[in-house]
C-alpha cells in the first residue's frame, strides 16, 4: 500500500501563474482533506470531500482556490492566479467513512509550493 | 470556533530525561484530541488519541477538561523521539473529521 500520494512534491511558480496540485488517497477512503501550512504558521484546514461531494470548504481562503474530486477518487487543488502568500506546504489526507466516531487521517508527504 | 495552542515552539531535553509537550485547547463542545508527529523526512502520522487511552512509544496524554489541556508526556526521552509534534482537535457535528492543529513543537533529544 503506497499510502496517500501527492504530486508534485515541489512546485516553483511566478506570481500570477496557475498551479494544480494532485492528491491520490488510499484506495477505499471516501474522506479526503486538504490542509496547508504557511511558513511559520500552523497547519490549517482547507476543505473536506466525502466521495465527490464537498462536505466542508470553510477553510478555503478565497475564490482563487478551486478543489475538485471527480468520480470520488483523486483530487486536484488549483490556485489561479497564484499570489506570494499562497506559498507553503499543501497536505492531503484521507480516511475511511466515519460512523459516529473519528477515523484516523492518513497524510500524504505534502506539496511544497513556492510563489516568486 | 475551536483553537489549539502549543506554547513551546522548541523543546530540548537530554536522553533519559522526562519530557512534557504542552497543549491547551478551546472548544465549547466535547472535542476529540490527538497528537500527531512528523519525524525528519517522513510524513505526518497519528501518535495517539485521547479516546483510546493508550501508550504509544512510551508517550501518554491525558485529557483534562477542567484545564482544557492535553499534554503529551514521556518519562524517559530517547533520541529517536526528536521530531515535530502537533496537537490537534476534532470537533463534532458538521465539522466532524476536520482537524484543528496547534502551531507545533519541535522536540530535540540530545545524547
Amino acid at each position: 500500500e503506497a499510502g496517500v500520494t501527492q504530486f508534485p512534491s515541489h512546485s516553483v511558480i511566478e506570481k500570477g501563474q496557475t498551479v494544480t496540485l494532485r492528491c491520490d488517497p488510499i484506495s477505499g477512503h471516501d474522506n479526503l482533506y486538504w490542509y496547508r501550512r504557511v511558513m511559520g504558521k500552523e497547519i490549517k484546514f482547507l476543505l473536506h470531500f466525502v466521495k465527490e461531494s464537498k462536505q466542508d470548504e470553510s477553510g478555503m481562503p478565497n475564490n482563487r482556490f478551486l478543489a475538485e474530486r471527480t468520480g470520488g477518487t483523486y483530487s486536484t487543488l488549483k490556485v489561479q492566479p497564484a499570489e506570494l502568500e499562497d506559498s507553503g506546504v499543501y497536505f492531503c489526507a484521507s480516511s475511511q467513512v466515519f460512523r459516529n466516531s473519528y477515523n484516523e487521517q492518513f497524510f500524504g508527504p505534502g506539496t511544497r509550493l513556492t510563489v516568486l | 470556533a475551536q483553537r489549539v495552542t502549543q506554547p513551546e515552539k522548541l523543546l530540548s531535553v537530554f536522553k533519559g530525561a522526562p519530557v512534557e509537550l504542552k497543549c491547551n485547547y478551546s472548544y465549547s463542545g466535547s472535542p476529540e484530541l490527538f497528537w500527531y508527529v512528523q519525524y525528519s523526512r517522513q510524513r505526518l502520522q497519528l501518535l495517539l488519541r485521547h479516546i483510546s487511552r493508550e501508550s504509544i512509544k512510551g508517550f501518554t496524554a491525558d485529557l483534562n477538561k477542567g484545564e482544557t489541556s492535553f499534554h503529551l508526556k514521556k518519562p524517559f526521552a530517547q533520541e529517536e523521539d526528536s521530531a515535530m509534534y502537533y496537537c490537534a482537535l476534532s470537533a463534532g457535528g458538521t465539522s466532524y473529521g476536520k482537524l484543528t492543529f496547534g502551531q507545533g513543537t519541535i522536540l530535540t533529544v540530545h545524547p
